[in-house]
C-alpha cells in the first residue's frame, strides 16, 4: 500500500507570496493533519481534517488555511508570506478509528515539502 | 494547555546497550501516545501507538510503556544498533489536536 505523498518535496519562495502544498493520504484513510516542523518551535499542529470538514485548528494565524477533497486529498496554503514560515510541513493520514468514542488512529507521515521563505 | 517534555534532549551510546527514553505531559486527559522516530530532513516513522487504557506495547526490540496518571511514558530499547540512531519524539493525542515533545536525539556508536 503506497504511504503518503507530499508535493513537491522543496519550495522556495519570497515574502508577500502565496504557497500551496498537496498531501495525498494512504488509501482508505478520511484524516489528515498538518504540521509545521521548525528548528526553534519544534513541531506544532496546524489543522486537522476529515471526510472534508476542519475538525481542529492549530495556534496559527489565518493565512495558513486549508481544505479537504472528496478523495481524501487535502491542500494546504499560506498567504502572504513571511520569512518566519520558512519550515518543513509534514502532513499526517489516518483511518481515525474510534472506540467507544476514543480516537484510537495512528498516524503515518508523508516526507514533508521543505518551504523556503526568502 | 498540553505540555510535553523528552529527557535526555540526546543520548549517545555504545551499541548494544539496552536504553529507556522518557516522555512526560501535564495533562492526563488524552486519548493515546504515540512513539515516531525521525530521521535528518525526513518525515516521520510511527514506532508504537499505546492506548489511553493500555499500559504498553511492544514491537520488535521496542517496549513503549504508558502511566497515565503520572503523565509519564518510556520507550525502551534492547540491545540497541548503529541504525537506530535517530530522533525519538512522543505525541500526545488530546480531543483538540496532538501535541508532539521536542525529541530525543539517540546516537549509538559502533
Amino acid at each position: 500500500k503506497a504511504g503518503v505523498t507530499q508535493t513537491p518535496r522543496y519550495l522556495i519562495k519570497t515574502r508577500g507570496q502565496q504557497v500551496t502544498l498537496s498531501c495525498s493520504p494512504i488509501s482508505g484513510h478520511r484524516s489528515v493533519s498538518w504540521y509545521q516542523q521548525t528548528p526553534g518551535q519544534g513541531l506544532q499542529f496546524l489543522f486537522e481534517y476529515f471526510s472534508e470538514t476542519q475538525r481542529n485548528k492549530g495556534n496559527f494565524p489565518g493565512r495558513f488555511s486549508g481544505r479537504q477533497f472528496s478523495n481524501s486529498r487535502s491542500e494546504m496554503n499560506v498567504s502572504t508570506l513571511e520569512l518566519g514560515d520558512s519550515a518543513l510541513y509534514l502532513c499526517a493520514s489516518s483511518s481515525r478509528g474510534a472506540s467507544g468514542g476514543a480516537i484510537t488512529d495512528t498516524q503515518y507521515f508523508g516526507p514533508g515539502t521543505r518551504l523556503t521563505v526568502l | 494547555k498540553q505540555e510535553v517534555t523528552q529527557i535526555p534532549a540526546a543520548l549517545s551510546v555504545p551499541e548494544g546497550e539496552n536504553l529507556v527514553l522518557n516522555c512526560s505531559f501535564t495533562d492526563s486527559a488524552i486519548y493515546n501516545l504515540q512513539w515516531f522516530r525521525q530521521d535528518p530532513g525526513k518525515g516521520l516513522t510511527s514506532l508504537l501507538l499505546i492506548q489511553s487504557s493500555q499500559r504498553e506495547q511492544t514491537s520488535g526490540r521496542l517496549n513503549a510503556s504508558l502511566d497515565k496518571s503520572s503523565g509519564r511514558s518510556t520507550l525502551y530499547i534492547a540491545a540497541s544498533q548503529p541504525g537506530d540512531s535517530a530522533t525519538y519524539l512522543c505525541a500526545v493525542r488530546g480531543n483538540n489536536d496532538m501535541r508532539f515533545g521536542a525529541g530525543t536525539r539517540l546516537t549509538v556508536k559502533p
